[in-house]
């Protein structure tokens, strides 16, 4: 089942720059997308979110940008901190369940 | 913040024996959910439950697993006969409404480390 791909498994960006995490999906019934953080022996916490009739949502230094007719979102984290490291997940939903893509573990460099 | 809780954080079990994982949602919250993942694959969707029912559930929730409120601040999730293939990191949830029709994001657990030897 790969309705959702992370296709980058790591990504290391220098503290302060941007990050950008890519996440494509197959599933056009897919009406909500979320992005969670997920660091060892805990699980996965929200960070922001987006339906499918917006194309951009900020919250802060994130901000998902989704491109309907790629099946593509993207999170944007600016400027990137040290304690942004950790593995971020990329989600999807129709009806009550979450489909999950593998995850980018992300590592900023102080 | 409110959390969800999740015990315990770690269970062994031997192949064939019952166990019952157990989680406390957060209290205005009105949806749950069961998620796993084994090492080194994604989060699945197991099961999601509302008004005491179970709205959803995946292939992989056949009938060794059920899900239980049995009262109003826990949530189970029982497997009866484990296999060694249920081992995996079980990942409790829950949400205010449901989404799609509100920006209502799933809270997670800090899951229990189930291990079939």
């Amino acid at each position: 089942d790969q309705q959702v791909k992370q296709n980058s498994p790591s990504l290391s960006v220098q503290e302060g720059r941007i990050s950008i995490l890519n996440c494509d999906y197959t599933n056009s019934m897919f009406d909500y997308f979320l992005w969670y953080k997920k660091y060892p022996a805990e699980g996965p916490t929200f960070l922001i979110s987006i339906s499918s009739i917006k194309d951009k949502n900020e919250d802060g230094r994130f901000t998902v940008f989704l491109n309907k007719s790629a099946k593509h979102l993207s999170l944007h984290i600016v400027p990137s901190q040290p304690g942004d490291s950790a593995v971020y997940f990329c989600a999807a939903s129709s009806g009550d369940k979450l489909t999950f893509g593998t995850g980018t573990r992300l590592a900023v460099r102080p | 913040e409110p959390e969800v809780t999740q015990t315990p954080s770690h269970q062994v079990t031997q192949m064939g024996q019952e166990v019952i994982l157990r989680c406390v949602p957060i209290s205005n919250h009105l949806y749950f959910y069961w998620y796993r993942q084994i090492l080194g694959q994604k989060v699945e969707f197991l099961v999601s439950f509302y008004n005491n029912e179970i709205s959803e559930k995946s292939e992989i929730f056949d009938d060794q697993f059920s899900v239980e409120r049995p009262d109003g601040s826990n949530f189970t999730l029982k497997i009866r006969s484990t296999k060694l293939e249920d081992s995996a990191m079980y990942f409790c949830a829950s949400s205010e409404a449901l989404r799609g029709y509100y920006n209502s994001p799933l809270h997670f657990g800090n899951g229990t480390r189930l291990t079939v030897t």
